[in-house]
């Protein structure tokens, strides 16, 4: 059973539109989230998180918002740019309790047009 | 720049083989992670170690062990590889319950 999915596994945005990027989960115990980003052969990379005493984090073109009743999450790029063009994995861990491990969604893979 | 370091990028191995794959990190974390990378399956936690000799399953950890006998190093062993172990393996590493920094990767194909 999936506690984080992403439910579109590929999206295709023109450059210097704005592309959105959603994240389900079902583990009410969840409280916080974050991003990675993958190039091909390469490992994932940090993007951006959010706790959820939140309900939005913003850095540069990058904005996550949460929705807790709903529990959803979803990641805004604006101006989307070619080099954007990646997997990005939605993960999600309990803020509370010892649990250090992420669980990660399927992953949605971006492309931007140019 | 903090590293994690995956000792191959690609492996070719025959069914039935042992398979070790190694993972280093310079930054003194005391957590490490294996998960695997399949298409639609995204990211499942094999394996993971809180402590040196310390080791904890993760989700999918049926024909894998791992050993971690140093706190920089955290080895994956797939104890006789088979063709649905066919996949990308990323090790990751992280201090205290911050987010993960990861290696490159190890595409690992068995024949």
């Amino acid at each position: 059973d999936q506690q984080v999915k992403q439910n579109s596994p590929s999206l295709s945005v023109q450059e210097g539109r704005i592309s959105i990027l959603n994240c389900d989960y079902t583990n009410s115990m969840f409280d916080y989230f974050l991003w990675y980003k993958k190039y091909p052969a390469e490992g994932p990379t940090f993007l951006i998180s959010i706790s959820s005493i939140k309900d939005k984090n913003e850095d540069g073109r990058f904005t996550v918002f949460l929705n807790k009743s709903a529990k959803h999450l979803s990641l805004h790029i604006v101006p989307s740019q070619p080099g954007d063009s990646a997997v990005y994995f939605c993960a999600a861990r309990p803020d509370r309790g010892s649990a250090r491990q992420l669980t990660f969604g399927s992953g949605t893979q971006l492309t931007v047009l140019p | 720049d903090v590293k994690v370091t995956q000792s191959s990028r690609y492996l070719v191995k025959r069914t039935g083989e042992k398979v070790f794959l190694e993972c280093v990190q310079d930054m003194d974390h005391e957590n490490m992670f294996w998960y695997r990378q399949d298409p639609g399956l995204g990211l499942r936690l094999i394996y993971f170690s809180y402590d040196v000799k310390m080791k904890e399953k993760g989700d999918i950890p049926e024909g894998y062990s791992v050993s971690r006998e140093k706190k920089e190093r955290f080895s994956l062993i797939l104890e006789s590889a088979s063709t649905n172990q066919t996949s990308m393996y990323l090790c990751a590493s992280s201090h205290r319950r911050y987010g993960y920094t990861f290696g490159s990767g190890t595409r690992l194909t068995v024949v």
